[in-house]
């Protein structure tokens, strides 16, 4: 099975920072990659498909790159509102493995 | 406005049984795949299992195959998830989701499994 090991765990940056999250899948799932917020309490939301089309609606901040193996999720000015839990996610075939998360928190 | 409405959750003792239920709407249901993920107490997400448009492909998670039965009534734009001999390892919420790269998400249900 593919595995999808994401990095940092946890990591703290201050507001208006750029932010990168990655996410490597152990063999090639094209594009089939997926990110979500998951904020304390709430619901996860899809942020970006297809490793880098950003959901409408979500902000502008927030990119999705990669392909292949290597994916990263990144966040252009780190707002209060994106403290949260993020999650990868490949889609191209079963087993439909997340990452392990990322806890983002603001410094 | 899309909804997914899970139901069927609590709690049950171990090697026991639950039948958990996903009420779509405001989307057509025989065009998406549907999937379940779970998410224990304080945890990260796991997908359990995900089901193709007309029932035709079913996918588990290596640690519920045997024991956990995905489907779907299309007539009742419905999904289930039929869970057999439950572990403790089994309590966390469960969330109906439409697609493979969710796309929507229910607000789950908790399945607490205990003695």
């Amino acid at each position: 099975d593919i595995q999808m090991t994401q990095s940092p765990s946890s990591l703290s940056a201050s507001v208006g920072d750029r932010v990168t999250i990655t996410c490597r899948a152990s063999q090639g799932i094209t594009n089939y990659l997926a990110w979500y917020q998951q904020k304390p309490g709430k619901v996860p939301k899809l942020l970006v498909y297809a490793a880098s089309t950003l959901r409408p609606g979500v902000p502008s901040r927030f990119s999705g790159s990669g392909s292949g193996t290597d994916f990263t999720l990144t966040i252009s000015s780190l707002q209060p509102e994106d403290v949260a839990t993020y999650y990868c996610q490949k889609y191209n075939s079963a087993p439909y493995s997340f990452g392990q998360g990322t806890k983002l928190e603001i410094k | 406005e899309v909804q997914l409405v899970e139901s069927g959750g609590g709690l049950v003792q171990p090697g026991g049984s639950l039948r958990l239920s996903c009420a779509a709407s405001g989307f057509t249901f025989t065009t998406y795949w549907m999937s379940w993920v779970r998410q224990a107490p304080g945890k990260g997400l796991e997908w359990v299992a995900n089901i193709n448009q007309d029932g035709s492909e079913k996918y588990y998670v290596d640690s519920v195959k045997g024991r956990f039965t995905i489907s779907r009534d299309n007539a009742k734009s419905s999904l289930f998830l039929q869970m057999n001999s439950l572990r403790v390892e089994d309590t966390a919420i469960y969330y109906c989701a439409r697609a493979r790269g969710v796309d929507h998400w229910g607000q789950g249900t908790l399945v607490t499994v205990s003695s």
